[in-house]
């Protein structure tokens, strides 16, 4: 069936940029999606990329996209301590198909 | 422009009881889509409703059920309760006519079943 996988953690220093990967198996997903959920509350859409674009730029965030090895990462420059949220990929033909959410720390 | 609510914030029920969970749309979109999220997992897609319609089910029991109303509201309904239902349960509404899938979401509702 369809899956969606991801990095549990990643810890970084204020400042850096943080690069969260995934991978998928559903070549058919139309678009991929990135969201961030912080502690308690729902998923916020961060960003999304269609299937057959390359990149994405969008202020900080840079989502990059690797069709043939359906691999998909999303880069913060200059994170944050109100980066710390768990980041989620999804996948989409309609429905969404969530990885497990890697879980950013970014230390001061 | 109002976006997805969710009620009740949180429940708490026994096993073996049935819940009725409740979603409001974002004005505008005619779609609504549930998921469950497990502590520590990602969401879990349960069913979606286009124009009340159901447009889509997961790998869900059938004592999970749902409703769309006129309005574009929902509501998703688990019968039977089991311990293993306790979670964060996820609406999120969409414009099922743009082609983008692009899902804004609520707050969730907190269900722990004991």
């Amino acid at each position: 069936g369809e899956d969606v996988e991801q990095s549990l953690f990643l810890s970084v220093r204020e400042g850096d940029s943080s690069v969260i990967n995934c991978t998928y198996t559903d070549s058919s997903s139309t678009y991929l999606y990135w969201y961030k959920q912080e502690p308690g509350a729902g998923l916020q859409l961060l960003t999304y990329i269609f299937s057959n674009m390359d990149m994405k730029q969008d202020q900080r965030l840079t989502v990059l996209l690797n069709k043939k090895d359906k691999h998909l990462s999303l880069r913060i420059a200059d994170t944050q301590t109100g980066d710390s949220a768990i980041y989620f990929c999804a996948s989409s033909g309609g429905k969404l198909i969530f990885g497990q959410g890697t879980e950013l720390s970014v230390k001061p | 422009e109002t976006g997805v609510t969710q009620s009740p914030t949180h429940l708490i029920k026994t096993r073996g009881q049935q819940v009725t969970l409740r979603c409001s749309s974002q004005s505008g979109h005619n779609t609504v889509s549930w998921y469950q999220q497990a502590l520590g997992q990602g969401p879990q897609f349960i069913f979606q409703y286009y124009r009340e319609e159901e447009n889509g089910r997961g790998n869900f029991p059938p004592r999970f059920s749902g409703l769309q109303f006129p309005n574009y509201s929902s509501e998703l309904n688990v019968n039977a309760l089991e311990l293993d239902d306790s979670a964060l349960y996820l609406c999120a509404s969409s414009d099922g006519t743009s082609g983008i899938y692009e899902q804004f979401f609520g707050p969730g509702t907190r269900l722990t079943v004991l």
